[in-house]
């Protein structure tokens, strides 16, 4: 693909319920990043994935978010009984990672979650 | 806790003008520095990047000031169009082993006729 791909654009949902956001990176790419992005706020550090485990997952809020990335390419996060706080923008990015720290991380459009 | 610290959060600037967003840091591990620029129901998109080995980096409009001793860097746009008007963020990112980027709050830029 052209690039980071991520379903579904827009997800509602009701407290408490479960959800799944996906993530398609950039075909090639080892390096798979999640953010989420609250309103007039920069994006957050969530969890950074290279190949298929997660190297640094220090920015998860709490045990209800889980991310992973079983093949090394499509990444999926999973938020369990979700709370109205957690509506947000949650953004994928991807890299090549050959020469961190100046690799590019390119970013997808994002899913706007909504807890209701 | 705040490791990049953005300002203005808004910004009106008239077309043709310059257009200045400026960035501080805090942690001296920070080694890669880009500008990120994003639409509104638009991902960020890298725009420009330094590493704290330079002072200056200029790419067509954009140009990067740093000021390694003084933890900070800037954004200049020069000739800023209509087609500039976005919200800007600055980032920072470690060594290899501290990749995720930390980013700032954000500037709304708007270019006015």
């Amino acid at each position: 693909g052209a690039g980071v791909s991520q379903t579904p654009s827009n997800k509602v949902t009701e407290k408490g319920k479960y959800v799944e956001l996906r993530c398609d990176p950039i075909s090639g790419h080892t390096a798979l990043y999640w953010y989420r992005q609250s309103l007039g706020q920069g994006p957050e550090f969530l969890i950074y994935f290279q190949g298929t485990g997660a190297a640094d997952d220090s920015g998860l809020p709490n045990d209800r978010f889980f991310a992973v990335r079983p093949e090394g390419s499509v990444s999926t996060l999973k938020i369990q009984r979700t709370e109205r706080g957690d509506s947000a923008v949650y953004l994928c990015a991807s890299s090549l990672t050959l020469l961190p720290p100046t690799d590019t991380q390119y970013f997808g459009p994002g899913t706007r979650l909504t807890v209701l | 806790q705040q490791q990049v610290k953005q300002s203005p959060q808004s910004l009106i600037v008239q077309k043709g003008g310059i257009s200045i967003i400026n960035c501080a840091y805090e942690n001296t591990a920070f080694d890669y520095f880009p500008w990120y620029q994003q639409f509104p129901g638009k991902g960020p998109a890298l725009l420009i990047a330094i590493r704290p080995d330079v002072s200056e980096k200029k790419e067509g409009r954009f140009t990067i000031s740093f000021n390694k001793s003084a933890k900070q860097f800037s954004l200049h746009i020069m000739d800023s169009q209509p087609g500039d008007s976005a919200t800007y963020f600055c980032a920072a990112r470690g060594i290899f082993g501290n990749e995720k980027l930390t980013f700032g709050t954000g500037t709304r830029l708007t270019i006015i006729p």
